[in-house]
């Protein structure tokens, strides 16, 4: 079955630290993964995708299939960066149905 | 442009009373459709989607049942609820042939009493 694991329910750093938020994935094949990305009062939207390799707001994400992983970083933290983070698994072939994790809550304090 | 509708924004009701929460996308055809719940330490938890009109997959056995009457309209539904029903949903969609990426819907908050 698959699986998505967000070890960290909580995160705290300061303004300008680095932040690592952390993704372990379940799956026998190639998934696709996402993270997806919920502001105070704002609706969960998505942040990145693994297949675009892209950075969004300062924010990456490298796929690490050996270790299943998929940790989404980023060098400053900014005070905006505080929202909920979710990570997310399509199954290789697409699929009608993603996957989350169940979050975790990131606070960039000043 | 594409935007997703879900009423009522909250929702107060008592145990064993009915439920009829509803979501609608404009802007778009033969959408995918799911409902999810958000609970704090449980992340998302999906509970329904479809692929078409009148098709409903169901994730989690429950007190709840979703329908789809017409191709953009997703509704979730309850005959009697319980106290455990309370919670955040959300409702999303998704193109038929891209699922990756969801849009999602402004949630609506319930508390049973």
């Amino acid at each position: 079955a698959q699986r998505v694991t967000q070890p960290e329910k909580l995160l705290s750093v300061f303004k300008g630290a680095p932040v690592e938020l952390k993704c372990n994935y379940s799956y026998s094949g190639s998934p696709e993964l996402f993270w997806y990305v919920q502001y105070s009062r704002q609706r969960l939207q998505l942040l990145l995708r693994h297949i675009s390799r892209e950075s969004i707001k300062g924010f990456t994400a490298d796929l690490n299939k050996g270790e299943t992983s998929f940790h989404l970083k980023k060098p400053f933290a900014q005070e905006e960066d505080s929202a909920m983070y979710y990570c997310a698994l399509c199954p290789q072939g697409g699929s009608e149905k993603l996957v989350f994790g169940k979050g975790t809550k990131l606070t960039v304090n000043p | 442009s594409q935007t997703i509708h879900q009423w009522p924004a909250t929702l107060v009701q008592p145990v064993g009373s009915p439920l009829s929460l509803e979501c609608t996308v404009e802007g778009t055809s033969n959408p995918n459709l799911y409902w999810y719940r958000q609970a704090a330490g449980r992340g998302l938890q999906l509970l329904f989607y479809s692929v078409g009109i009148g098709q409903i997959s169901s994730e989690v056995p429950q007190n709840l049942s979703a329908s789809r009457p017409q191709d953009r309209q997703f509704i979730l539904s309850s005959k009697k609820l319980l106290l455990s029903d309370s919670g955040f949903y959300l409702c999303a969609w998704s193109r038929d042939s891209i699922t990756y990426e969801q849009y999602f819907g402004p949630g609506t908050r319930l508390t049973v009493t």
